[in-house]
């Protein structure tokens, strides 16, 4: 059965710091998606990943993908109090057979 | 506006009590897809479609049906609902799986009683 796990389930970091989201899956797939939810509202997607090695980015987010690890990552770079939100990375099992991690609530304190 | 629309968006019922929370995208979109989503648990996905008349199930299809018979629309149905049912679900489309983004409706917050 496939399982997706996020690391770490909350974070609170401060304005300006580093930090990075950990996503690991249990079977093979090259399709990772990440998705951002803020609090009551629905999903926007941030990146798809398609391949080994793909590495998007966009604005403070950057998220890599690495398949023979089974692991995707979501790195923050100079975090903002824009970035507050619900991270979710999704793996696609089989064509259209979708699996979301736990997701990770960010929070940035000033 | 491009946009997935659900509703209802809020709904409280009484257990066995059948009902349907429609789904419609205006799109194009191929792949249409339900999630629910519980504290801790991230999203799980119930049921899709790949295509028109085309479903399957997901992780968690227990207690509840679909059908595609609309490219645009995907209705998800509870013939018997049960409080293990209270959730927010969302509805989602993409131009087709595997290698798209998907975009998500509103969501439905379900209450069971």
């Amino acid at each position: 059965e496939l399982k997706v796990e996020q690391n770490p389930l909350f974070l609170s970091m401060q304005e300006g710091k580093n930090y990075t989201i950990y996503c690991n899956y249990s079977t093979t797939s090259d399709r990772l998606y990440w998705y951002r939810q803020d609090p009551g509202k629905s999903l926007e997607s941030l990146f798809v990943l398609l391949s080994n090695g793909a590495v998007k980015q966009e604005g403070r987010l950057m998220a890599s993908l690495d398949t023979k690890a089974r692991l995707s990552t979501l790195h923050i770079t100079a975090a903002v109090h824009d970035l507050s939100a619900t991270y979710f990375c999704a793996v696609d099992m089989v064509a259209g057979d979708m699996r979301f991690g736990a997701g990770t609530r960010l929070t940035v304190k000033p | 506006e491009a946009q997935v629309t659900q509703n209802p968006r809020y709904l409280i019922t009484v257990t066995g009590k059948k009902l349907t929370v429609t789904c419609s995208q205006n799109m194009n979109h191929e792949y249409m897809s339900w999630y629910r989503q519980d504290p801790g648990l991230g999203l799980r996905q119930i049921y899709y479609s790949m295509n028109v008349e085309v479903t399957d199930k997901g992780d968690v299809p227990e207690g509840y049906k679909v059908s595609r018979k609309e490219k645009r629309n995907f209705p998800l149905i509870l013939e018997s609902p049960s409080p293990n049912q209270t959730s927010l679900y969302f509805c989602a489309s993409s131009p087709a799986s595997g290698y798209n983004e998907q975009f998500f409706g509103p969501g439905t917050r379900l209450t069971v009683l």
